[in-house]
């Protein structure tokens, strides 16, 4: 049973370069959040997905944009870098019938910004 | 402004001890409380959740107590063992809302 896989592991860009994040849900999992974690704190919820659409978003500028494809993978993108973006990107995928939506996370994709 | 609150910021035992972390939240419509083990380079793992009726939850070494009235949850680690030195999350979210996660504890178990 596989869990959520995301891609690159790893990603290093300059300042105002863009950048795409991948996930693969859980299998049977057809709801994505994406949070974004700095070094030493909680995850920041960004935004989630379910049904190709955005159907949550927390407090993050129209720079993070997001999409689900048919099969329920999903993508960040993330334009004009700034430094302070510099942080781990997780993915959780859930299923949207569990009220409760337990989350399984991904082991992110720790991008770097010079 | 951080919708759980969570303390310590870290804490070291001994082998066998019972580390415990601490949550507060203001939020009444939050339904849901899970925690998450998170490892140096690991996305963090679902280690236990609870509802609002229910005031303390088991599984295996970990133990969820819950006081509604006081608006807080915390996690006991029983039996500690070095392996589960980690950095550990509450978390709250409302019925289908967003997870709102606390800042962390790290934990260290020393041998």
């Amino acid at each position: 049973d596989a869990g959520v896989t995301q891609s690159p592991t790893h990603l290093i860009k300059t300042r105002g370069q863009q950048v795409t994040l991948r996930c693969s849900p859980k299998s049977g999992h057809d709801t994505v959040s994406w949070y974004q974690q700095a070094l030493g704190q909680g995850p920041q919820f960004i935004f989630q997905y379910y049904e190709e659409e955005e159907r949550q978003r927390g407090n993050f500028p129209d720079r993070f944009s997001g999409h689900q494809f048919p099969n329920y993978s999903s993508e960040l993108n993330v334009n004009a870098l700034l430094l302070g973006d510099s942080a781990l990107y997780l993915c959780a995928s859930s299923l949207a019938r569990d009220a409760n939506q337990p989350q399984h996370f991904g082991d992110g994709t720790r991008l770097s910004i010079l | 402004q951080q919708q759980v609150k969570q303390s310590p910021q870290s804490l070291i035992v001994q082998k066998g001890g019972i580390p415990i972390i601490n949550c507060a939240y203001e939020n009444t419509a939050f339904d849901y409380f899970p925690w998450y083990q998170q490892f140096p380079g690991k996305g963090p793992a679902l280690l236990i959740a609870i509802r609002p009726d229910v005031s303390e939850k088991k599984e295996g070494r970990f133990t969820i107590s819950f006081n509604k009235s006081a608006k807080q949850f915390s996690l006991h680690i029983m039996d500690s063992q070095p392996g589960d030195s980690a950095t550990y999350f509450c978390a709250a979210s409302p019925v289908w809302g967003k997870l709102q996660f606390g800042a962390g504890t790290q934990v260290v178990v020393t041998p």
